[in-house]
């Protein structure tokens, strides 16, 4: 079956503690992305990866890193977790990273809760 | 920069209504857009896209068309079931923005029966 997984599904941490929120998708997409989902805003693109070692900030990158060492997983790391990165995160990948109306394929979340 | 406008929320429907979910974008270049459903517990997934003016995207008995003069993409359905319950997000990409989504704040719909 076409997916996107991600793992954990569901992550209480503590402030300061480094974790990593894996990504992969095994539809041999060029393009993936991590997003974050906020109330009242909707969700914001936090980094994406054009392929592999390749990567870009999107609009809220600060307090993420990323890593793209094989074409069907794009790890999302916080180094060092705050409270305001309390949200909920999805990884998404698309076909390739030009194509006109690329349909992109989410992931089915990450929520997580920063103490 | 670009930027997508929902209609606030809740919208609350009985069974067999009709629904809209206005939405407005405003976007530098010439977008692609889309609706994006949400289901409780589950990530996003297409519901229907449109990539040049006058495009109707249509799915599942959604509609939504592409006007370019009112920058608009209206999502639409002439009777929705309980089933649709559910967060709908507007959303569109530039040509040049790399498959970037920007996205509305979404829009839950509660249908009772």
């Amino acid at each position: 079956e076409a997916q996107v997984t991600q793992n954990p599904r569901y992550l209480i941490t503590v402030t300061g503690k480094k974790l990593t929120v894996t990504c992969s998708q095994n539809m041999n997409h060029e393009y993936m992305s991590w997003y974050r989902q906020d109330p009242g805003l909707g969700l914001r693109q936090i980094y994406y990866s054009m392929n592999v070692e390749v990567t870009d900030k999107g609009d809220v990158p600060e307090g993420y890193k990323v890593s793209r060492k094989e074409k069907r997983n794009f790890p999302l790391i916080l180094e060092s977790p705050s409270p305001n990165q309390t949200s909920l995160y999805f990884c998404a990948s698309s076909l390739t990273r030009t194509g006109r109306g690329e349909t992109q394929y989410f992931g089915p979340g990450t929520r997580l809760l920063v103490l | 920069g670009d930027s997508v406008t929902q209609m606030e929320g809740p919208v609350t429907l009985s069974e067999e209504a009709f629904l809209t979910i206005n939405c407005t974008y405003t976007a530098t270049g010439y977008p692609s857009l889309f609706w994006y459903v949400q289901y409780p517990g589950e990530g996003l997934q297409l519901l229907l896209k449109a990539t040049k003016a006058d495009d109707k995207g249509s799915n599942k008995g959604f509609e939504a068309t592409y006007r370019k003069e009112t920058t608009s993409f209206h999502l639409e359905k002439g009777s929705v079931q309980v089933s649709d319950s559910a967060v709908y997000f507007c959303a569109l990409s530039e040509d040049t923005g790399f498959q970037k989504l920007v996205f509305g704040t979404g829009t839950r719909l509660l249908v009772s029966p």
